[in-house]
């Protein structure tokens, strides 16, 4: 199972909803990664956890938290959001961190749009 | 700091014809690592291969073949016989040992007409 599933696969959010993206994997892996995609632009990265623990946030402003609950979740929560926020939003997972000659699995994304 | 440029932002061309998708990056490090993902209209990356920077080889699986260059720091992507299928947004991504960081080129969108 080289699976990376997220839900929902389309948001559509008001800018004082809260709404969290789901994002689970059971490949074992300890590494999970939020991305953010604009139309026609490559995918920006956003969270790095490695077991379980954040480590790099590329200065992604506080309307956007992270959760790794356990090792096969990973959660955005999103508060407070911008209609620019508007994106869709790839998760992925590899067997340790990134740079240590493993390839990254992603999920089909989701695809938010805020109102 | 590590860069990746894809210079050809669209590519369109007829079934069957083999099509190149070049990838150059730069890095001062001696130890990386050179990624290709496809990204199909779905919208999900779809990983096609992983190289170290000390392989040379060239390899080949099925109608794709890829030509590391370490000299002239390419990674070029050649798709033989294309088909239909085939059309989607393809990135080429570096990353540097440690980095933990998987850095995408711009992406080329290739499409294949019948």
């Amino acid at each position: 199972d080289t699976e990376v599933t997220q839900t929902p696969k389309h948001l559509v959010m008001g800018m004082t909803n809260k709404k969290s993206l789901k994002c689970e994997q059971h490949m074992g892996h300890r590494a999970m990664y939020w991305y953010k995609q604009k139309a026609k632009k490559p995918p920006e990265l956003m969270f790095v956890y490695s077991y379980e623990k954040l480590s790099i946030n590329e200065s992604v402003p506080s309307r956007f938290s992270p959760e790794c609950p356990n090792s096969s979740l990973l959660n955005l929560h999103l508060h407070a959001l911008q209609p620019e926020d508007s994106a869709l939003y790839l998760c992925a997972s590899s067997q340790d961190r990134a740079g240590l000659n493993t390839e990254a699995f992603f999920g089909q994304g989701t695809r938010l749009t805020v109102v | 700091a590590q860069k990746v440029t894809q210079a050809q932002t669209e590519i369109s061309v007829v079934e069957k014809e083999d099509v190149t998708l070049d990838c150059v990056y730069e890095t001062r490090d001696t130890t990386y690592y050179l990624f290709w993902y496809k990204q199909p209209p779905s919208g999900e990356l779809v990983f096609l291969i992983r190289r170290n920077s000390f392989d040379e080889q060239n390899e080949i699986s099925g109608r794709y073949s890829w030509n590391f260059q370490k000299s002239t720091s390419s990674f070029n992507f050649t798709i033989t016989a294309s088909q239909v299928v085939d059309s989607a947004v393809y990135f080429c991504a570096p990353i540097i040992q440690g980095a933990q960081k998987l850095v995408f080129g711009q992406g080329t969108r290739l499409t294949i007409n019948p």
